[in-house]
């Protein structure tokens, strides 16, 4: 268990919808990352918010937005869906923006599938 | 803007060595990560490199060059449990953004 939480673990909606992902990172952790992974694919970087600032944006779709509340969890809404958003998201923490570990943890995912 | 190349798969016999090589393309370097997903699974942090040389964790050992903008993952003594992708990662700029390879999936046969 890496500490991280995401909710829900699996959701299933039609195009068009706005669905919300949701994710608690490690006790201590101010960093969030935000990974798409499409079947048999690698982990696309979306966006990273430190200590709810947004610090580094990677290629996020405009119906995609992110945030980081004060008490630190992070929500990613998705907007206007399209079958092409089917993927597994993750998110993932660190303990600061720049870790020098450069260890992330990561959540088990939410398994997005768009019909 | 940041790129990593790995090999898309490997496969190799039970207690055979295995290397995975990474290059990357990055404007700043931070450090360069490997990373071990199981199919289902969420990706777990294996061993990271800022510096030049060799790292070493059990049977993972993972090397990095940054004048060749190179690393490499070497798995010792395979098991069938170490089948499963494998990812390299870069910190680039500022040491925020950390960006993945596409992954090795390697298959480790009896």
């Amino acid at each position: 268990d890496s500490g991280v939480t995401q909710t829900p673990k699996h959701l299933i909606t039609a195009t068009g919808q706005r669905v919300t992902l949701r994710c608690s990172p490690r006790s201590g952790d101010l960093s969030v990352y935000w990974y798409q992974q499409s079947l048999d694919q690698g982990l696309q970087f979306l966006i990273q918010y430190y200590n709810g600032e947004e610090r580094a944006k990677g290629n996020i779709l405009e119906r995609f937005s992110a945030q980081q509340f004060p008490d630190l969890h992070s929500e990613l809404n998705l907007s206007s869906l399209e079958l092409g958003d089917s993927a597994l998201y993750f998110c993932a923490s660190s303990e600061a923006g720049n870790a020098n570990t450069g260890e992330l943890f990561f959540g088990e995912g939410s398994r997005l599938t768009v019909l | 803007g940041q790129s990593l190349e790995q090999p898309s798969e490997v496969t190799a016999v039970e207690g055979a060595i295995v290397q995975i090589n990474c290059t990357y393309q990055t404007s700043g370097f931070y450090g360069l990560s490997w990373y071990q997903q199981h199919d289902g699974g969420a990706p777990t942090f294996l061993s990271y490199n800022a510096l030049d040389g060799l790292e070493e964790t059990g049977r993972f050992s993972s090397f990095l060059s940054r004048s060749d903008s190179y690393g490499y993952l070497l798995l010792q003594e395979l098991q069938m449990k170490d089948s499963a992708s494998y990812f390299c990662a870069v910190k680039g700029t500022g040491g925020f953004k950390t960006i993945f390879g596409a992954g090795t999936r390697l298959f480790v046969k009896a």
